[in-house]
């Protein structure tokens, strides 16, 4: 079992519909991430939280909307998207140790909007 | 300027060769510096982590050099399944601000 976890693998929606994408991780850890990764495009960070606050909205738009309930779970809910959202969403999930964090990745989920 | 910037390659490199990625970092605060490598429509994955000592894990170096703001990872004796794309990982402010390069794409040849 991976230590993060991510549900569903794939998903294609219209730009009418709303969904969620789950993330679950078992590390243990305190701070929960989304990446969004698009076509020859570094890895954007969206969102960040830590102990389930959030600490970093990088200029996402509204129609995505982050949640993390507790420092377990993250969702990222989804409404009236267009094409261009179209990539890969991953959940990440990290501790601080002395000032040092590293991010370990669930395998993401496909996101096609048509 | 970009946060963090790397050459995006492809590097095409035969077996057994040496190869070095170098990589940019604009905020002279940073911290924390890592190396993840992501193979196609994979997840990326921690590779190592680079210390101001710099480090070495098998074949796999690492530095850091803060006066330039650069990492560098070399890759030694190559192998087939090292072929992937390697991110550059540099945290922007706090240490949870993880900010990734467009990543080097590395292509080993038999």
């Amino acid at each position: 079992e991976t230590g993060v976890t991510q549900t569903p693998r794939h998903l294609v929606m219209g730009m009418t519909n709303k969904k969620s994408l789950k993330c679950e991780q078992h590390l243990g850890h305190n701070a929960m991430y989304w990446y969004k990764q698009s076509a020859k495009k570094p890895l954007e960070l969206m969102f960040v939280y830590n102990f389930k606050e959030q600490t970093e909205n990088n200029s996402v738009p509204s129609r995505f909307s982050p949640e993390c309930p507790n420092s377990s779970h993250l969702f990222l809910h989804l409404h009236t998207l267009q094409p261009e959202d179209s990539a890969l969403y991953l959940c990440a999930s990290s501790q601080d140790y002395n000032g040092v964090a590293e991010a370990f990745f669930g395998q993401g989920t496909r996101l096609t909007v048509v | 300027r970009k946060e963090v910037e790397q050459d995006p390659g492809p590097f095409n490199v035969p077996e057994g060769a040496t190869v070095a990625f170098n990589c940019t970092y604009s905020n002279s605060a940073s911290q924390s510096f890592f190396w993840y490598r992501q193979d196609c429509r994979k997840e990326p994955k921690l590779l190592m982590s680079v210390y101001s000592s710099g480090n070495e894990d098998g074949r796999f170096t690492a530095q850091l050099n803060r006066a330039s703001q650069y990492i560098s990872l070399l890759i030694r004796d190559s192998k087939l399944s090292d072929s992937a794309t390697y991110l550059c990982v540099v945290n922007i402010g706090s240490s949870y601000k993880l900010i990734f390069g467009s990543g080097t794409r590395l292509l080993v040849r038999p």
